[in-house]
C-alpha cells in the first residue's frame, strides 16, 4: 500500500496568513491526489483533484501543487471558515488517505 | 444537483451483519463509479471499495481490510448503491459514507456501530 504523510499534525494561523499543508507519498503517485476540507460533524468536502485542479464552487484561495511523492495545499489568505481538517487522498493505485492536518485560528 | 443519501446504520452485535443503502440523484447514476468509505471516530477516513460503472461491468474493488466480509452492489433501476456488511467486529464502528467517483461527492454518512 502506499502511505501518505501530512504534515504538520495541527496548524495554528492567523486570519489572512499564507498557510502551507504538505502531503508526501511512500511512492510516486503521478499527480493523482485529492485534497479534501472536513469540518467537525460534515462529511469530508474535495477541494483540490488531481494535485492542482480546483473543484468547482471551491474559493480560488486554495491551491495545490507537486508531483512525484510530494504535494501542497496552499491557503493563500487564511479566512475563519477555514478551520477544519484537511486530508490528502491518492488514487494512483489502492486508494488511501493521510492522517490529516488540523488547522486551527492563531 | 448531485445528492447520495446513506441510510441503515445503526446498533448491531459483534458477528451480525448490516446493509447499508445511498440512494443517489441529480447524476446519470449508470454512467459513475461509486464508492464506499468509512471513518472511525477521530481519525482518518478509509476507502472500502469501489463499484464501477456500466461501460467498465460493474466490476468490484475492494480494501484487503474488508474483502470477504463486505460486498458493494447497487440497483441501477431505483439509483440505489448498497453495502453489504457481514461479520462485523469491534473495529467497524464508524462513520460510512457513499462517493461519487473519485470521491468528488460525498453523502453525509450514517453511523454503525458494533459492540455487544
Amino acid at each position: 500500500d502506499i502511505q501518505m504523510t501530512q504534515s504538520p499534525s495541527v496548524l495554528s494561523a492567523s486570519v489572512g496568513d499564507r498557510v502551507t499543508l504538505n502531503c508526501k507519498a511512500s511512492q510516486n503517485i503521478n499527480k493523482y491526489l485529492n485534497w479534501y476540507q472536513q469540518k467537525l460533524g460534515e462529511a469530508p468536502k474535495l477541494l483540490i483533484y488531481n494535485t492542482n485542479n480546483l473543484q468547482t464552487g471551491i474559493p480560488s484561495r486554495f491551491s495545490g501543487s507537486g508531483s512525484g511523492t510530494d504535494y501542497t495545499l496552499t491557503i493563500s489568505s487564511l479566512q475563519p471558515e477555514d478551520v477544519a481538517t484537511y486530508f490528502c487522498f491518492q488514487h494512483n493505485s489502492w486508494p488511501t488517505f493521510g492522517a490529516g492536518t488540523k488547522l486551527e485560528l492563531k | 444537483e448531485v445528492k447520495l443519501l446513506e441510510s441503515g446504520g445503526g446498533l448491531v452485535q459483534p458477528g451480525g451483519s448490516l446493509r447499508l443503502s445511498c440512494a443517489a440523484s441529480g447524476f446519470t447514476f449508470t454512467d459513475f463509479y461509486m464508492s464506499w468509505i468509512r471513518q472511525p471516530p477521530g481519525k482518518a477516513p478509509e476507502w472500502l471499495g469501489v463499484i464501477r460503472n456500466k461501460a467498465n461491468g460493474y466490476t468490484t474493488e475492494y480494501n484487503p481490510s474488508v474483502k470477504g466480509r463486505f460486498t458493494i452492489s447497487r440497483d441501477n433501476t431505483q439509483n440505489i448503491l448498497y453495502l453489504q456488511m457481514n461479520t462485523l467486529r469491534a473495529e467497524d464502528t464508524a462513520i460510512y459514507y457513499c462517493a461519487t467517483g473519485s470521491l468528488d461527492y460525498w453523502g453525509q454518512g450514517v453511523m454503525v456501530t458494533v459492540s455487544s
